[in-house]
């Protein structure tokens, strides 16, 4: 039973540079959620994936942020042209059926620092 | 959109003290829920509250939530170095608002 993995565990990156996040959920499980962690911010929900459903992407902040997610598992979350406001750390979450009061379990999260 | 404050924002104690940490909404809570994550780390699932008045409790960790659904608290008893961390409350709106939406976190210092 492992839990929500993601990589890498940290980033760097230059300025303008295109990263991609990864995570996998919990095996079975058909939400995945992504969410940024930056200071002062708090934690901020980014964007839901729940099977097969188009994804809610209301919490992405531009469109250089885009996420995909593969076969209803692994999920790619990518930042184009990244900026200096883009450093946070990068949560993922999953939940057995993506509904109100359903348990969200967190990965360790990947930290981006762009400089 | 709802928002949650948390209060205090930190938090120090000595251990061995009990302590109380406040989540506030500016809507009614359908789902409230109570992480907890230490630096470097993601979150950790501590109790999820749901019915006006509920309460819940982990070992030395209680959690509570008001009649109106509108505040939640999390009290630690006889707290310990190992509960230091950040707690984080977070909350769904119901229905099919699945996202949580997360107060900003207090940071607790358990000084031995």
């Amino acid at each position: 039973g492992a839990g929500v993995s993601q990589s890498p565990s940290n980033k760097v990156t230059e300025k303008g540079k295109d990263v991609e996040l990864r995570c996998d959920p919990i095996s079975g499980h058909t939400a995945l959620y992504w969410y940024r962690q930056s200071l002062g911010q708090g934690l901020e929900f980014l964007i839901y994936f729940q099977g097969n459903s188009a994804p809610d992407k209301s919490g992405l902040p531009s469109d250089r942020f885009s996420a995909e997610r593969t076969g209803g598992s692994v999920s790619t979350l990518t930042i184009q042209r990244t900026q200096q406001e883009d450093s946070a750390v990068y949560l993922c979450a999953s939940s057995p059926r993506g509904l109100a009061g359903d348990e969200q379990f967190f990965g360790p999260g990947t930290r981006l620092t762009v400089l | 959109s709802q928002e949650l404050e948390q209060s205090p924002q930190s938090l120090i104690v000595q251990e061995g003290k009990n302590l109380t940490i406040n989540c506030t909404s500016s809507k009614t809570l359908y789902g409230l829920y109570w992480y907890k994550q230490k630096y470097g780390e993601g979150l950790i699932f501590l109790m999820m509250l749901q019915k006006g008045g509920e309460e819940k409790s982990h070992e030395k960790i209680t959690a509570k939530l008001d009649e109106k659904k509108q505040q939640s608290s999390l009290h630690i008893t006889a707290s310990q170095p190992s509960h230091a961390g950040i707690y984080l409350c977070g909350a769904d709106s119901g229905g099919s608002n699945y996202k949580l939406t997360f107060g900003k976190g207090t940071l607790l210092t358990v000084n031995p």
